[in-house]
């Protein structure tokens, strides 16, 4: 039973330039959220997919902005990055909406802003 | 409003039992959450208290008590590679939003 996967892992890009991100949620689950974890942070809620529409959305602007496919996967978009945008991205994903579903987490795609 | 208090560090040695604390404030809540994540890596559920008690899961049990706004993590028997953070999340009800904190570190030292 295949976990949540993430791809790529590490990725560098330079300001002004625009990253896609990728997110494979765990077998049975059909809601992806995004969350960007700073050094020393916590993660920070970016938005949730479910039913391939955005459901909930975090403190973040709009250059972050996201898709869900029929097969529930996810990708995350960033543009015209700044150099605060550095940081581990994580995805997580669960079953459904509700509050009592536990969400387990992908192992993250790094990423450097230059 | 919200609000989310835990030690930012804790130091301990194997063996040893830790008590990792968590006072929230929240509305809407349905639950407490608890996640590992060690350098680098990604958060990893430990466990989830959606009623007051000890829920115990080897050497590891969560607390919580709804009328305290407060939880805790015990870690029993620890182990080197229970060095990590610790973060206690709140569940929200209808909502499946994690609120993360910064976490407590734990240091364990042989």
């Amino acid at each position: 039973d295949a976990g949540v996967t993430q791809s790529p892992t590490h990725l560098i890009k330079t300001r002004g330039q625009q990253v896609t991100l990728r997110c494979s949620p765990k077998s049975g689950h059909d809601t992806v959220s995004w969350y960007q974890q700073a050094l020393g942070q916590g993660p920070q809620f970016i938005f949730q997919y479910y039913e391939e529409e955005e459901r909930q959305r975090g403190n973040f602007p709009d250059r972050f902005s996201g898709h869900q496919f029929p097969n529930y996967s996810s990708e995350l978009n960033v543009n015209a990055l700044l150099l605060g945008d550095s940081a581990l991205y994580l995805c997580a994903s669960s079953l459904g909406t509700g509050g009592s579903e536990t969400q387990y987490f992908g192992p993250g795609t790094r990423l450097l802003v230059l | 409003g919200q609000s989310l208090e835990q030690p930012s560090e804790v130091t301990a040695v194997e063996g040893a039992i830790v008590q990792i604390n968590c006072t929230y404030q929240t509305s809407g809540f349905y639950g407490l959450s608890w996640y590992q994540q060690h350098d680098g890596g990604a958060p990893t559920f430990l466990s989830y208290n959606a009623l007051d008690g000890l829920e115990e899961t080897g050497r590891f049990s969560s607390f919580l008590s709804r009328s305290d706004s407060y939880g805790y993590l015990l870690l029993q028997e620890l182990q080197m590679k229970d060095s990590a953070s610790y973060f206690c999340v709140p569940r929200l009800a209808g909502f499946q939003k994690l609120v993360f904190g910064t976490g407590t570190r734990l240091l364990v030292s042989p």
